[in-house]
């Protein structure tokens, strides 16, 4: 099956800061890679996700960029806010199959 | 509004009892999935569906069941609840995209509690 690996697992950084996640991955033919933001008591929500056809892209301060090559993504968060702070998962198909393998998560922390 | 709906929002049974999980969505998805999380943890999936009378086990070995016999439907039962079956288990579904993926939508989970 496919393997995630993500990290940080915590990351602390302070208003205004820019934060980064990485996601590592297994599968050479994984072709989708979601971002979910899961804040306390929440259900996960999609912020952003890429398809392996493109390198990297953008919505506001949030974007994503991958390299298929060396089988990893990145989530950056620029302009960081208090209410970013919330546990954020990477996810990752094996293969081309409909469904997902999540990364153990990052729990990330604004600080003002 | 279309939406993806769970209940029990939270549950506390007695062990050995027999439970169903009900997840329901509006959305007219085809694909339906499963996961177990633990508070804040990694999303296990534990059971998916991609249509109507199609149910695949997942990653996770699960002793719960799942049936699909309607399309907004996916219920998943408990035989015999043990307490290491407490955890939250949330409900997804995604349309079925040409690219093969699309992003999942999740229920508000169901928070069990095995005592």
């Amino acid at each position: 099956g496919e393997n995630v690996e993500q990290h940080p697992s915590t990351l602390s950084v302070q208003e205004g800061d820019s934060a980064v996640i990485k996601c590592t991955y297994s599968d050479s033919a994984s072709n989708y890679f979601p971002w979910y933001k899961q804040e306390l008591g929440k259900r996960p929500q999609l912020i952003i996700d890429i398809r392996s056809n493109v390198g990297e892209k953008k919505d506001q301060r949030i974007a994503v960029t991958l390299n298929k090559t060396a089988k990893h993504f990145s989530l950056h968060i620029t302009e960081t806010q208090p209410e970013d702070s919330a546990v954020y998962f990477c996810a990752v198909p094996p293969g081309t199959a409909s469904k997902l393998t999540f990364g153990t998560g990052t729990r990330l922390q604004v600080t003002l | 509004e279309a939406d993806i709906y769970q209940t029990p929002r939270y549950l506390v049974i007695g062990t050995g009892k027999k439970i169903t999980l009900e997840c329901s969505q509006t959305m007219g998805h085809d694909k339906m999935y499963w996961y177990q999380q633990d508070p804040g943890m990694e999303l296990h999936l534990i059971h998916y569906s991609y249509g109507v009378n199609s149910t695949e086990k997942g990653d996770l070995s699960s002793e719960s069941t799942v049936s699909r016999i309607r399309t907004e439907h996916f219920p998943l039962t408990l035989e015999s609840a043990r307490p290491s079956h407490t955890s939250q288990y949330l409900c997804a579904s995604s349309e079925f995209g040409a690219g093969g993926n699309s992003p999942l939508h999740f229920g508000n989970g169901t928070r069990l509690t095995v005592t």
